[in-house]
């Protein structure tokens, strides 16, 4: 159980363009998701809360009009990276909880941005 | 905000023998401690974890040891194996409930 599904797992766009990723819990329903980035060797680094039904909540430094994030559904979140850029190359990790607090996490298998 | 560090950020240890990692945070009010093992390319999966109401819990060949007063919270991962070669992160969860993580730990062990 606590399955998190995150398409694509991979992804090579140009510069200027923008880039969608999704992130699902397959079979729990979870009111909130978190996004990670991940740069070579570094730890996870918080980007923002996505909150079913309400706007996300961001982490300081972390630009909310180039990262869009949508909560539309219980079991969805998405992150868009708006007008990409060499340096947003990352790997970026959407995450959920099953249950209330202080229980685990549950990531998704991740997705590796490349900008050219 | 809650900030966690942890220690060492590589360690290398005998097959067979105890590999300790130590982690700190700041936020008094954290009450949930997990630790995740990432393995290259892989998504970090969780290990073991630990609530504040209690100072150690043991799983198999993992351990964790948490002292809220110190505000530190240890893994201990004892007859290593190969299959123990990763990435550790501690992390913790407060009032907020967000989950941040230490830097890591590249824990490798040596033939």
């Amino acid at each position: 159980g606590a399955v998190v599904s995150q398409h694509p797992s991979w992804v090579i766009c140009k510069s200027g363009t923008s880039v969608k990723i999704e992130c699902r819990s397959l079979d729990f329903q979870a009111t909130t998701m978190f996004w990670y980035r991940q740069f070579p060797k570094q730890s996870l680094m918080l980007m923002a809360t996505s909150n079913e039904g309400s706007k996300a909540t961001y982490e300081q430094g972390v630009e909310k009009d180039k990262f869009l994030i949508n909560h539309a559904s219980l079991t969805l979140s998405t992150l868009t990276v708006t007008s990409a850029h060499p340096e947003d190359s990352s790997f970026y990790i959407c995450s959920a909880r099953a249950g209330r607090s202080r229980s685990p996490l549950h990531f998704g298998n991740g997705t590796r941005l490349t900008v050219t | 905000g809650e900030n966690v560090e942890q220690h060492p950020s590589t360690l290398s240890v005998q097959e067979g023998d105890s590999a300790v990692i130590k982690c700190t945070y700041s936020d008094s009010a954290s009450n949930y401690f997990p630790w995740y093992k990432q393995e290259l390319g892989k998504r970090p999966q969780l290990i073991i974890d630990i609530r504040s109401n209690v100072g150690e819990k043991k799983d198999q060949r993992i351990a964790v040891t948490l002292n809220k007063t110190a505000k530190h919270f240890s893994l201990h991962i004892t007859e290593t194996q190969p299959e123990d070669s990763a990435v550790y992160f501690c992390a913790a969860s407060g009032r907020d409930d967000k989950i941040i993580f230490g830097k890591g730990t590249r824990l490798h062990i040596l033939p």
